[in-house]
């Protein structure tokens, strides 16, 4: 059974750092390319970062870019999200999403909140 | 980046009834090399994560209901419940992976 686990959210100040995880198990991890997505209270989906299975190829939305880092670990079945200079804007549940064949997101973990506030 | 924008924001469907989103993008999301719309539907429940319903504009995500059914090629594109349940009440988004993904706002969909 595919099973996507976020952690690492929590409440930051403004500037401060996060770092999120997402545990990956059920598959073959390090052949599929995986996605952050975010999601603020009560507001829609905005896509965060892409990484391809080899990290070879990544990708960032222009809201996050410069400020936060994507990163994989296939030998641990592990994504990550660093989260520097937050801001409140910021606040959201961030979901790791898995990409399937080029195409769209056929598993979701169930997302952890991050809060930005003084 | 490809904006996508959907219609309604918001529907009121009795139980039974057929319920229709609709889904523009700004720029074209069919793929010549391959003929295919780079374009998917998800559903959402509240406190749940996106549930993939419908991929390449008309494929069903294996166990969806068939009474969810997806159309539309380049531009424009629908969602069509043919027959609402319960269970349907949700939000619902379309997402663009043409490049990188950008979803529309959401549908709400409620029971009338």
């Amino acid at each position: 059974e595919v099973q996507l686990v976020e952690s690492g959210g929590g409440l930051v100040q403004p500037g401060g750092s996060l770092r999120l995880s997402c545990a990956a198990s059920g598959f073959t991890f390090s052949t599929y390319s995986m996605n952050w997505v975010r999601q603020a209270p009560g507001k829609g989906l905005e896509w965060v970062s892409y990484i391809s299975g080899s990290s070879t190829a990544i990708y960032y939305a222009d809201s996050v870019k410069g400020r936060f880092t994507i990163s994989r670990d296939n030998a641990k079945n592990s994504l990550y999200l660093q989260m520097n200079s937050l801001r409140d804007e910021d606040t959201a549940v961030y979901y790791c999403a898995r990409e399937t064949a080029g195409c769209c997101s056929d598993y979701w973990g169930q997302g952890t909140l991050v809060s930005v506030s003084s | 980046d490809i904006v996508m924008t959907q219609s309604p924001d918001s529907l009121a469907v009795s139980l039974g009834e057929r319920a229709t989103i609709n889904c523009k993008s700004s720029q074209s999301v069919l793929h010549s090399s391959n003929n295919k719309n780079f374009l998917g539907w998800y559903q959402q429940k509240p406190g749940q994560p996106p549930k993939l319903l419908i991929y390449w504009a008309s494929i069903r995500e294996s166990g969806v209901p068939d009474r969810f059914s997806g159309s539309g090629s380049g531009t424009d594109f629908t969602l069509t419940i043919s027959s609402l349940q319960a269970e349907d009440v949700a939000v619902y988004y379309c997402q663009q992976y043409y490049t990188t993904w950008t979803f529309g706002q959401g549908t709400k969909v409620e029971l009338k």
